[in-house]
């Protein structure tokens, strides 16, 4: 059973600050592995998604790097800015029939101005 | 990417009573799911909703509890049936297109039980 842990659960750095976000999953199998975000009240936005055969992907100040046989993934935001407060997610998709995504609890971004 | 509608956005329930959220999407999705997010916790998804047939089930998840419907490709409805407070969470539907396309989620709708 595919399991994601992601660390830190909560992380609060001033703005203009790089960071990185961490994601963890005990199966290597996977499909892929998608980021989203999802902001108080709101659904999920996605981010980025890494194939199984990619090691990163990149959308303006962030990337996302993907190292299977560790079952890793990070998140890099670059430039940080008040904007990018929220909650991340990171999701790893089985294969088969139904892509069923299994979500870490996420890490909550606090950037202050 | 598709437009995913929710409704209702909220409620507040009493114990035992059962509640129909539905899910719109503005253009027609291969494969539409049902998710739960409790309190501090990740999401779980609860099932696949088919075109056409039964949905399918996670464990832990039965169709008695969350019967779910899909009469055409681009709306679904999740039911939580005779609810406890335990079921106070936030359900979301999310859709795709399978193979490396992301899923798309709705902004989810949050249930309070009584």
């Amino acid at each position: 059973k595919q399991e994601v842990t992601q660390i830190p659960a909560a992380l609060s750095v001033p703005e203009g600050e790089n960071l990185v976000l961490n994601c963890s999953f005990t199966d290597s199998a996977i499909y892929n592995l998608q980021w989203f975000r999802q902001d108080p009240g709101k659904g999920l936005t996605s981010l980025l998604l890494i194939q199984s055969s990619q090691r990163e992907q990149t959308s303006g100040r962030l990337n996302a790097s993907l190292d299977k046989s560790s079952g890793r993934s990070t998140l890099y935001i670059a430039a940080s800015q008040p904007g990018d407060s929220a909650t991340y997610l990171c999701a790893a998709v089985s294969g088969g029939s139904n892509y069923k995504l299994t979500f870490g609890k996420g890490t909550l971004l606090t950037v202050n101005p | 990417s598709a437009v995913i509608s929710q409704k209702p956005s909220r409620d507040i329930c009493q114990r035992g009573t059962s509640l129909t959220i539905q899910c719109q999407v503005d253009s027609q999705v291969t494969m539409m799911f049902w998710y739960r997010q409790q309190p501090g916790q990740s999401l779980t998804l609860i099932a696949t909703a088919n075109q056409g047939s039964e949905a399918t089930y996670e464990s832990g998840f039965v169709i008695d509890k969350f019967p779910i419907s899909r009469p055409n490709l681009t709306f679904s409805t999740l039911t939580v049936s005779n609810m406890s407070p335990e079921d106070s969470s936030i359900y979301l539907c999310s859709v795709g297109s399978g193979g490396n396309q992301p899923q798309h989620f709705g902004d989810g709708t949050r249930l309070s039980i009584l």
